[in-house]
């Protein structure tokens, strides 16, 4: 049964810090892996997608990073602003299966 | 181009009523997912279905159901309401497994 954990559950980091969200998975056989932002009482806004054949997926100052032999997956902030403040989910998408299996969520605090 | 479309946004109901939930998808996407999310949980997934099939299923008792249709909206129903119910349920759509999920922003759904 595929497991997603999500490091640190909760982080705070004043404006402008580069940070990095960590996602480990426990079975490897996996389609792809996707990561979301949710605010406050909204659904889920889709960041980066990034399928098993790949290594890594960037838009604008966010990459995400993946590797199915250690199964972990890093989502890295650069140049953090207040806007980037919501719960950050990480989904892991299972082969043979339309089915995801989310992380518990980090959730970002970046102050002025 | 047109999100994932959820109606109602915000639902009420007293416990034993039952409830049903619709989901529209992105234009050409025949897959439709449904997710519940609750503050302990986390998301979890409900089931998914592909040209009105159902494909795979969650670990969810009978009193949920879904259905697609022809257009490939989507409905879930959950009767004999039970507080635990008390959740946000999200609804996905993808043009098939690879490309990634989006979702609609959600029915809040309040059993009193």
């Amino acid at each position: 049964k595929q497991e997603v954990t999500q490091i640190p559950a909760a982080l705070s980091v004043p404006e402008g810090e580069n940070l990095v969200l960590n996602c480990s998975f426990t079975d490897s056989a996996i389609y792809n892996l996707q990561w979301f932002r949710q605010d406050p009482g909204k659904g889920l806004t889709s960041l980066l997608l990034i399928q098993s054949s790949q290594r890594e997926q960037t838009s604008g100052r966010l990459n995400a990073s993946l590797d199915k032999s250690s199964g972990r997956s890093t989502l890295y902030i650069a140049a953090s602003q207040p806007g980037d403040s919501a719960t950050y989910l990480c989904a892991v998408g299972q082969g043979g299966s339309e089915k995801l299996v989310f992380g518990k969520g980090t959730k970002l605090t970046v102050n002025p | 181009k047109a999100g994932v479309t959820q109606t109602p946004r915000y639902l009420i109901k007293t416990r034993g009523q039952q409830v049903t939930l619709s989901c529209s998808p992105i234009s050409g996407h025949r897959s439709v997912s449904w997710y519940q999310q609750t503050p302990g949980q986390g998301l979890q997934f409900l089931f998914e279905y592909f040209s009105e099939t159902q494909r795979n299923k969650g670990n969810f008792p009978g009193r949920f159901s879904g259905r697609q249709f022809s257009n490939s909206r989507s409905e879930m129903n959950v009767s004999t309401l039970e507080l635990g119910d008390s959740a946000l349920y999200l609804c996905a759509s993808s043009r098939d497994r690879g490309p990634g999920y989006t979702f609609g922003s959600g029915t809040r759904l309040t059993v009193v």
